[in-house]
């Protein structure tokens, strides 16, 4: 079975702090990809990042940055020096190879950033 | 940029009503889904479909149908709409899974309320 799981239900933060948003996922499959989504207030899903089971650099664009770790299973996101633009509902998500190509989202993360 | 547009953003209609929501995508993808959005559910595939004229069902298929005559248009059917599917419901386009390309870009959502 394949699974996503966002613990962090709800985090709130004050502008310019740093914040982890966590996000561990269970499967088989050998070839998978991960993503990263934000929905910000207006409902759109908004596509952040994409990553396959084979490449575990760490990304990083502009203060976002993710932290891939296989032997935890887990894709973790990082947004430093938060901004207020920043508040919204993130979810994680698996897609694989035995569930072609289906994504199976995690329960999301509302992040609110404070002024 | 990839361009998923819905026919309507709010949509407020009486139980019993026949509902059709469309979804179009300017990126000739092969892939196109149907999701609900529910406060503590997540996110949740109602249908998909990967050709035209082909469907398969995702996880909560029941009390809904759909069509897809063109390559571009995907429609999401609620023969008879009931108060337990007012939800939002996301559309989706992808290219078949694998090689890099097939991360799915959404639709802005249509917030359906049926009284």
């Amino acid at each position: 079975a394949q699974k996503v799981t966002q613990a962090q239900t709800e985090i709130s933060v004050v502008e310019k702090e740093d914040v982890t948003l966590d996000c561990v996922y269970e499967t088989r499959d050998t070839t998978y990809y991960l993503f990263w989504y934000k929905q910000p207030p207006s409902g759109e899903l908004v596509f952040l990042i994409r990553r396959n089971s084979f490449d575990e650099q760490n990304e990083i664009s502009g203060r976002y940055s993710w932290n891939f770790q296989k032997s935890t299973s887990s894709f973790n996101f990082t947004i430093t020096a938060s901004q207020v633009v920043d508040s919204a509902v993130y979810f994680c998500a698996l897609s694989a190879s035995s569930n072609t190509g289906k994504l199976i989202f995690g329960q999301g993360t509302t992040l609110q950033v404070k002024p | 940029d990839v361009k998923v547009t819905q026919s309507s953003r709010y949509l407020v209609k009486r139980t019993g009503e026949k509902v059709f929501l469309e979804c179009v995508q300017d990126m000739d993808h092969e892939n196109m889904f149907w999701y609900r959005q529910d406060p503590g559910l997540g996110l949740r595939l109602i249908y998909f479909s990967y050709d035209v004229k082909m469907k398969e069902k995702g996880d909560i298929p029941e009390g809904y149908s759909v069509s897809r005559e063109k390559k571009e248009r995907f429609s999401l059917i609620l023969e008879s709409a009931s108060t337990n599917q007012t939800s939002m419901y996301l559309c989706a386009s992808s290219r078949p899974f694998g090689g890099g390309t097939d991360t799915q870009y959404f639709g802005p959502g249509t917030r359906l309320t049926v009284l």
